[in-house]
């Protein structure tokens, strides 16, 4: 089975433009979540859906990032307009719902703002 | 506020001591921790989990020590390698419908 498979590996954006980054969960998980990694905060969860339905946005991300989920098997964070401070790894993680069910991990976008 | 605290940030052990990470969490009705390891340029994935039925959680190398009282856990690594050294994340969630929460992590790096 495919794991999780997030696209583009590598984004470049430069200051002010909006990025689309795209996540296509494990076929059957109902979770999905997004973070954002970086080596001063760690992970920072973004969006939680459980079966499409938003859960949690994140809060203090609420302003410049919009995660959507159209369908059960993809899912896109758009962050509009960028900052260097965005500069990160964004992961994508889905799991089997429950709350005990254990995440799996996309390999990530590491995204650089100039 | 962060929920779930670990330490230290990083740890650094010779090959063949046993390695102690540390997690405290705030939330009470927690009842799930999942310890996660992340290697360089790789992506978090699950090591061991622990449902507090009990107090100890072991899968070879690998020992999860509970403390509900506390409020607190250990991961305890015998007879470090290593291909032991990554980052550690504990994580805690309860049944309700919530989502699990991460710590900040333990750096590990254990020296041959």
């Amino acid at each position: 089975d495919a794991g999780v498979t997030q696209t583009p590996r590598h984004e470049v954006a430069e200051k002010g433009q909006t990025i689309i980054l795209k996540c296509e969960p494990v076929s059957g998980h109902n979770d999905l979540f997004w973070y954002r990694q970086t080596k001063i905060q760690g992970l920072e969860l973004l969006s939680y859906f459980r079966s499409k339905s938003l859960m949690e946005d994140g809060g203090a991300f609420k302003d410049r990032f919009k995660a959507e989920m159209l369908n059960s098997s993809f899912s896109t964070l758009k962050i509009q307009p960028t900052e260097p401070k965005d500069s990160a790894v964004y992961l994508c993680a889905s799991s089997f719902l429950g709350d005990y069910a254990e995440q799996f991990f996309g390999p990530g976008t590491r995204l650089t703002v100039l | 506020q962060q929920q779930v605290r670990q330490s230290p940030q990083s740890l650094t052990v010779w090959e063949g001591e046993t390695a102690i990470l540390n997690c405290s969490y705030e939330d009470s009705t927690f009842d799930y921790f999942p310890w996660y390891w992340q290697f360089p340029r790789e992506s978090p994935a699950l090591l061991i989990a622990i449902r507090p039925v009990s107090n100890k959680k072991e899968d070879g190398r690998f020992t999860i020590f509970f403390n509900k009282r506390e409020k607190k856990l250990s991961l305890h690594i015998t007879d470090s390698q290593p291909g032991d050294s990554a980052t550690y994340f504990c994580a805690a969630s309860a049944n309700s419908g919530t989502y699990q929460r991460f710590g900040t992590g333990t750096k590990l790096q254990v020296v041959p």
